[in-house]
């Protein structure tokens, strides 16, 4: 699987939207781009994924560069209930044993 | 409603006294996972079950087993339960090939 990088941690102010970069250099053609969260302690939460298109679905927005070497999770309008660690996994999908792996992920702090 | 149950959510015990922590999910998935979440390694997969009485060993088996005798029930056993098995568990259930997993709520267990 490909190494994703995030940044540790960033703020956003509650009602602007957040945007979370996710670099992925190494990425292979047959990639697919998720992204998690997870709110503390609870069970991670799907969000969103794509392979080169743009998607969104009604919790955010996916943006995937045209070489797919880095993407941006939006939340349009965040709230205090998105304070989370976000995380940019990349995967074949259907890979064996289907194992997600989650590295250090992005810190989000909303604030009001 | 969709989900994912654990139980117990909170469990403290001793060193060498057998329990189970059961997983159970209602959208008639066939793919099962175990994960463990520890501070500093993220999240790492213990088992998986990619259909009934068809399980393998994650990245982090050692000291675990699972069954998996229905579609919707896949277990956590450890026999002979040890303080580094102190952690932050997860159970997650997916459609086979597709990365969408839906994790349950956490189970934290404190071995003394």
């Amino acid at each position: 699987d490909a190494k994703t990088t995030q940044p540790t941690s960033m703020d956003c102010a509650e009602g602007r939207a957040a945007n979370l970069p996710c670099n992925h250099s190494t990425i292979s053609g047959n990639e697919y781009v998720y992204w998690y969260r997870q709110i503390h302690s609870q069970g991670p939460q799907y969000i969103i994924h794509g392979l080169k298109n743009n998607e969104t679905n009604e919790m955010a927005s996916l943006i995937i560069t045209e070489d797919r070497k880095s993407s941006t999770l939006i939340l349009p309008h965040a709230t205090l209930r998105d304070t989370a660690v976000y995380y940019c996994i990349v995967r074949v999908q259907g890979a064996y044993g289907n194992k997600l792996v989650f590295g250090a992920g992005t810190i989000l702090r909303v604030k009001s | 409603e969709a989900q994912v149950t654990q139980n117990p959510r909170y469990l403290i015990t001793v060193t060498g006294k057998k329990l189970t922590v059961t997983c159970s999910q209602n959208m008639n998935h066939e793919y099962m996972s175990w994960y463990r979440q520890d501070p500093g390694l993220g999240l790492r997969q213990i088992y998986y079950s990619m259909n009934v009485e068809v399980t393998d060993k994650g990245d982090v088996p050692e000291g675990y087993k699972v069954s998996r005798k229905e579609k919707r029930n896949f277990p956590l056993i450890l026999e002979s339960p040890s303080p580094n098995q102190t952690s932050l568990y997860f159970c997650a259930s997916s459609e086979p090939g597709r990365q969408e997993q839906y994790f349950g709520p956490g189970t934290r267990l404190t071995v003394t």
